[in-house]
């Protein structure tokens, strides 16, 4: 069974406003971690935010914030004023307590902003 | 500035010549992983190493291979490299202690069989 859905394989948005990712997981550990990275085209996958499910208030990163809503599931990516330079794919992840070293990756988002 | 850091960066083989990638990191991080990542996909974990255990993925292929010969350096060996393993090759690095267990990603390597 997928652990990580993303449904929006690819997004539009103009430069200078808001725009959200959306990405539901799926487990059954009471203690677990999510991520988002970010991948440019040359290749690299940048950190950008992490939620952890016991954490009380929703992660921010500068303009990266990260909307938790644990009862649903969901840990959707908020990048606000975007940027040329936010056009990149998006991965968001989890790590499972039980199972600490490993990652499971949603499909991704591919973002493109527009000018 | 502490990294990850890969080399080379591109990588072009033929097919059936033996390739070795390498990863480096400056963290310290006792953990190092090796990701494959084809077009338009999300990156699959081939291996990675605590300290110097190694943990193979079930599914990954016989044909790769890895060596952590010190903290800071871990290699990626394709013995016998075929046109299906073309893709980026992605090292990663964290640390056990402590939440959240972030991985660090390295720039890749994009990997070309001829």
């Amino acid at each position: 069974a997928q652990k990580i859905t993303q449904t929006q394989p690819g997004m539009f948005v103009q430069e200078k406003e808001a725009v959200t990712l959306d990405c539901t997981y799926d487990t059954s550990d009471p203690s677990y971690g999510l991520f988002w990275y970010k991948q440019p085209s040359s290749g690299e996958m940048i950190f950008l935010i992490y939620q952890g499910s016991y954490d009380q208030q929703n992660a921010t990163e500068g303009r990266y914030s990260l909307n938790f809503q644990k009862a649903r599931k969901s840990a959707n990516l908020v990048i606000s004023a975007s940027q040329l330079g936010d056009s990149a794919m998006y991965f968001c992840a989890m790590r499972e307590h039980s199972n600490d070293y490993k990652l499971s990756f949603g499909a991704g988002t591919t973002v493109t902003v527009r000018a | 500035d502490a990294m990850v850091i890969q080399n080379p960066r591109y990588q072009v083989t033929q097919f059936g010549k033996p390739v070795t990638l390498s990863c480096s990191q400056t963290l310290n991080h006792n953990v190092m992983y090796w990701y494959q990542q084809k077009s338009s996909q999300a990156p699959k974990l081939l291996f990675h190493y605590y300290d110097k255990d190694f943990n193979n993925e079930a599914d990954t292929p016989d044909n790769f291979q890895s060596r952590r010969p010190n903290t800071s350096f871990c290699f990626l060996d394709i013995r016998s490299p075929g046109l299906g393993d073309a893709a980026m090759y992605l090292c990663a690095t964290s640390r056990d202690h402590g939440d959240p267990h972030t991985q660090y990603f390295g720039p890749g390597t994009r990997l070309t069989v001829l």
